[in-house]
C-alpha cells in the first residue's frame, strides 16, 4: 500500500450536480496531483497542488477545481457534472525535493469511481 | 490524444512465456515510470528510470529507458498468472510541465496457467 487514501470509493451523481472528492497524501509528501481515468484509457493529468497552490493544470475546464490544505490533503471539486465526467479519479502524492529538472515519483491512491447519470 | 503510445494493447500468453511491452513517444521526458493497475484500483509503481540507456531489473521484470529518453520497454521472463494486469508507462514532463505524468493507454496482460 502507498499510504495514499481517497474517499469516497464510489459515487453516483446526476448531470448538473456538483461533487467533492478527497485525498490524503502519503506521510511526508507535500505535493498532490489529480488524474482522470476514463474506461479503457490511461490516466489524464487534471492539476497538481504544491504548498496549497495550483502548480500546473492539464486540459480540463474551470469547472474542475481543487484545494490543498496545510496538512497536504486535497480536494477535487467538479461543478455542473456531465455524462463524460464518469471516470476513475486518481490522486497521487509525491515529495517535491526542490531539485531542478526532475519530476518526483508519484504514488497513487485507490481512486474514486464517479458515475454520472 | 495520448502522448505515449504503448504496444501491444492486449497480450494473452501462457504461463512460462516471455513478453515485451513497448512505450514510445516523440517527446523527451525527465524520467519514465512503469505502473501496474488492477481493475478498480489505482496504479502501483513498479519502477522509475531516469537516465538514458538505463536498465533496471526487478526479479523477472527488466525495464529499459531509451538513450534519447523518449521510449522504454518492459520485458517479463517466465510470466506467471500473478503478472496479469494493466501495465502503464508514464513519462514525466520537463520545464513548464514538470511534475505532471503523461500516460499511455496501457497494455492489458493476461497470463493463463
Amino acid at each position: 500500500e502507498t499510504g495514499v487514501t481517497q474517499s469516497p470509493t464510489h459515487l453516483i451523481k446526476t448531470r448538473g450536480q456538483q461533487v467533492t472528492l478527497r485525498c490524503s497524501s502519503q506521510s511526508g509528501h507535500n505535493t498532490v496531483s489529480w488524474y482522470q481515468q476514463a474506461l479503457g484509457q490511461g490516466p489524464q493529468f487534471i492539476f497538481q497542488y504544491y504548498r496549497e497552490e495550483e502548480n500546473g493544470r492539464g486540459n480540463f475546464p474551470p469547472r474542475f477545481s481543487g484545494l490543498q490544505f496545510p496538512n497536504y490533503s486535497s480536494e477535487l471539486n467538479v461543478n455542473a457534472l456531465e455524462l463524460d465526467d464518469s471516470a476513475l479519479y486518481l490522486c497521487a502524492s509525491s515529495l517535491r525535493s526542490g531539485g531542478a529538472g526532475r519530476a518526483d515519483t508519484q504514488y497513487f491512491g485507490p481512486g474514486t469511481r464517479l458515475t454520472v447519470l | 490524444t495520448q502522448l505515449l503510445e504503448q504496444s501491444p494493447q492486449f497480450l494473452s500468453i501462457q504461463e512460462g512465456e516471455n513478453l515485451t511491452v513497448y512505450c514510445n513517444s516523440s517527446s523527451v521526458f525527465s524520467s519514465l515510470q512503469w505502473y501496474r493497475q488492477e481493475p478498480g484500483e489505482g496504479p502501483v509503481l513498479l519502477v522509475t528510470v531516469v537516465t538514458g540507456g538505463e536498465v533496471k531489473k526487478l526479479k523477472r521484470l527488466t525495464f529499459q529507458f531509451g538513450d534519447a529518453r523518449k521510449d522504454s520497454s518492459l520485458h517479463i521472463t517466465a510470466a506467471q498468472p500473478g503478472d496479469t494486469g494493466l501495465y502503464l508507462c508514464a513519462g514525466a514532463g520537463r520545464g513548464s510541465t514538470l511534475g505532471r505524468l503523461y500516460f499511455g493507454r496501457g497494455t492489458q496482460l493476461t497470463v493463463w496457467p
